[in-house]
C-alpha cells in the first residue's frame, strides 16, 4: 500500500532540474507533496487530486496521472533551498486524510 | 507558520519508564495524527484521530496509546519504554475539506516539530 518514491536520492548543481516520482499500485484520491529538512519538521508543498491536475509553487510544479496511478513532482532551475527530502503521501479514499507515505527521496544541492 | 506544538522536543529515558509525549494545535483542526520516523526514513503512520472521543490505530502496529479529550490535544503515551521505542514523533492536524470558515475545498497536514524519543 506504500508508494514507491524513485529516485531515491538526486544530486544536482545549482540550476539544474529535477523530477521525482511517486507511484502507487492502488487507485488514488490525491497526492500530497512535502519537503523535510534535516532535523525539522514537513513542510507542505501542494496536493494533487484525481483527475491530471497540475499545480504550481514557484519554480516547482506536480502533475497526477490518474491512469497510470504516478505523481511527479518538477523542480526547475533548483535553488539550493531546495534540498532536503520529498515524500509524497498518498490519500485513497476522498475525505479520509489518512496519507500513506513514500519513502522519500533525498534531494542535494550544491553550488 | 503552523500553530502545532510537541513538547518535549527531546527526551532520554530509561527503559520502563512511563512516558506522554504531548501535541496541541490551535488551528481548531478536526484531524490529528501521530507518526514515527526514524532518521533519513520515511513517516509511519501510528495513531490517527478525527475528531473527539475518536481515535483509531494507524498502519504501522505501535504499544503506545493516544486519547482526543479536547479538540486542540493529542497526547501519546507509552505505558513502559523499551529501547525499541527509540525514534522520532511527529504529530500532524488538518481540517477536514467543507469544515471551517470559507467552507475550505482541501486541507494540507501541519507537523509540529516532533519529540526525539531515547530509550536507555
Amino acid at each position: 500500500q506504500q508508494p514507491v518514491q524513485s529516485p531515491q536520492a538526486v544530486i544536482l548543481r545549482e540550476g539544474e532540474d529535477a523530477v521525482i516520482n511517486c507511484s502507487s499500485s492502488k487507485a488514488l484520491y490525491s497526492v500530497h507533496w512535502y519537503r523535510q529538512k534535516h532535523g525539522e519538521a514537513p513542510v507542505f508543498l501542494m496536493i494533487l487530486l484525481k483527475g491530471g491536475e497540475q499545480k504550481g509553487h514557484e519554480k516547482i510544479s506536480a502533475s497526477f496521472n490518474e491512469k497510470k496511478q504516478q505523481s511527479s513532482l518538477y523542480l526547475t532551475a533548483s535553488q539550493l533551498s531546495y534540498s532536503g527530502t520529498y515524500f509524497c503521501g498518498t490519500e485513497l479514499i476522498q475525505g479520509a486524510q489518512k496519507l500513506v507515505f513514500g519513502q522519500g527521496t533525498r534531494l542535494t544541492i550544491n553550488p | 507558520e503552523a500553530d502545532i506544538y510537541q513538547t518535549p522536543r527531546y527526551l532520554v529515558i530509561g527503559t520502563g519508564k512511563k512516558i506522554t509525549l504531548e501535541c496541541s494545535q490551535t488551528m481548531g483542526h478536526d484531524k490529528m495524527y501521530w507518526y514515527q520516523q526514524d532518521p533519513g526514513m520515511e513517516l509511519h503512520l501510528i495513531h490517527y484521530s478525527y475528531g473527539v472521543n475518536s481515535t483509531e490505530k494507524g498502519d504501522l502496529s505501535s504499544e503506545s496509546t493516544v486519547s482526543r479529550i479536547r479538540t486542540e490535544h493529542f497526547p501519546l503515551t507509552l505505558e513502559s519504554a523499551r529501547p525499541s521505542h527509540t525514534s522520532q514523533y511527529l504529530c500532524a492536524s488538518s481540517l477536514t475539506p467543507g469544515q471551517g470558515a470559507g467552507r475550505v475545498r482541501r486541507t494540507e497536514s501541519f507537523f509540529g516539530q516532533g519529540t526525539r524519543l531515547t530509550v536507555v
